[in-house]
């Protein structure tokens, strides 16, 4: 069964570095999400994109994440400059249009020392 | 907000009793999903029930949507010990974004 990927399972970065989430959507599917969840917290949505563009985001999204989708395939995050409080599991979820179900990946554990 | 709420947030069985765990959500919506999430790892998808639907079934997984109450519940019917995990309901409107409750732990005691 087709299914999301995500690299890496766990990146450990210092506080102001750049990281990048890479993850593999599901192939026939045309919207895409980025959600995090703190530990402990409930899963919180970033942003979806559609059509090569950011269709929402939220107010966590500032100016400090971007995504890209950079070939056919893979769909990445990237956060400029991390700051402690970045420190969560980031998945990324893909779906199709119709009725919204969303298809998650295993998740990246972020850990910003 | 439109957040789904569960309830309640923990519960704890034996294995081969039925585990009901119970949504709420404060705006109208389009779509309720539940999902599964095992310690540390990613959600998988169980069910979606859209808005004009009152019940769903998928194996041993019962949902229930009740837009009157605002509230969706799903149970688990003869719990098994790989059924121990979080489980979240998420809503959405319409538009992409899904928004989720603080999950229900389980325990399925053998």
């Amino acid at each position: 069964e087709p299914e999301v990927t995500q690299t890496p399972s766990h990146q450990v970065t210092q506080m102001g570095q750049e990281v990048i989430l890479r993850c593999v959507p599901i192939s026939n599917h045309l919207y895409f999400y980025w959600y995090r969840q703190i530990l402990g917290q409930k899963v919180e949505f970033l942003v979806s994109f559609y059509n090569n563009e950011i269709s929402e985001k939220s107010e966590i999204f500032d100016d400090q994440f971007s995504v890209e989708r950079p070939d056919g395939s893979n769909f990445t995050l990237k956060i400029r400059s991390t700051k402690l409080e970045d420190s969560a599991m980031y998945f990324c979820a893909s779906g199709t249009r119709g009725y919204n179900e969303q298809f998650f990946g295993p998740g990246t554990r972020l850990t910003v020392l | 907000s439109q957040q789904g709420e569960e309830d309640p947030q923990a519960l704890s069985i034996q294995e081969g009793e039925n585990a009901t765990m119970n949504c709420s959500y404060k705006t109208s919506i389009n779509n309720l999903q539940w999902y599964r999430q095992n310690s540390g790892r990613g959600l998988v998808h169980l069910i979606l029930i859209r808005s004009n639907e009152r019940e769903k079934h998928s194996g041993r997984l019962r949902v229930t949507l009740d837009t009157s109450k605002k509230s969706s519940s799903l149970l688990i019917t003869a719990s098994r010990a790989a059924d121990t995990a979080s489980y979240f309901c998420a809503t959405d409107r319409g538009a992409q974004k899904l928004v989720f409750g603080q999950g229900t732990r389980l325990t399925i005691n053998p």
